[in-house]
């Protein structure tokens, strides 16, 4: 009966690094979203899985950005050649494909840092 | 585009008094439209929402909206805020009418005194 979760919840790293964040949906959501939240603005979306099909990538803000899921299960989020500008936090939800729109439930996010 | 819009960074509010969080939208058609909070150190938890059909619809934890196609506005109010109310506010319209991604607003920070 978890929520979704995500790790790890904080993270520094130095500009230039990647960084690889993590996402588990609730079991049974075949829908996983990524948002990224930077700071005093609102969520941003970046991408969404649907089951077996091509992803949204619509909001990825460059191809330093990218994201993987297997299934409907984990989905990993991954930044290249980290910026600055990279510092938010990275908020992942999940919802069950039911009906025109579905409930999507956050996880507790990932604090990134670039230094 | 869509885009939603907060105009209250920052409202204080006693504890006992009423309510209203203005949130505005631009979408061409009719809009999903929702209110998040986002407690310290919590995940977004998901209030209310409007799809269709009744224009006040009601949320958890004592909350309300009330969607105004001619003013393009669906403000979140509560009769009577609690301290445990102190929280981020944001309002959100679906991207797409598959719902696939929400365009949220900057927020609005409440604070309650006492």
């Amino acid at each position: 009966g978890a929520g979704v979760s995500q790790s790890p919840s904080n993270k520094v790293t130095e500009k230039g690094k990647d960084v690889e964040l993590r996402c588990d949906p609730i079991s049974g959501h075949t829908a996983l979203y990524w948002y990224r939240q930077r700071l005093g603005q609102g969520l941003e979306f970046l991408i969404y899985f649907q089951g077996n099909s091509a992803p949204d990538k619509s909001g990825l803000p460059s191809d330093r950005f990218s994201a993987e899921r297997t299934g409907e299960s984990v989905s990993t989020l991954t930044i290249q050649r980290t910026q600055q500008e990279d510092s938010a936090v990275y908020l992942c939800a999940s919802s069950i494909q039911d009906g025109p729109f579905r409930d999507q439930y956050f996880g507790p996010g990932t604090r990134l840092l670039v230094l | 585009a869509q885009s939603v819009t907060q105009p209250d960074i920052h409202i204080t509010v006693s504890e006992g008094a009423s309510l209203e969080l203005r949130c505005n939208y631009s979408y061409g058609a009719t809009p999903y439209l929702f209110w998040y909070v986002q407690s310290p150190g919590q995940g977004l938890q998901l209030l209310l929402k409007y799809f269709s059909g009744d224009t006040l619809v009601q949320g958890i934890k004592g909350f309300e909206a009330e969607f105004k196609r001619s003013q393009s506005s669906f403000n979140l109010r509560k009769p009577s805020v609690h301290w445990s109310d102190a929280a981020e506010y944001f309002c959100a319209v679906a991207a797409n009418q598959a719902g696939t991604a929400l365009i949220f607003g900057k927020g609005t920070t409440l604070s309650v005194s006492s």
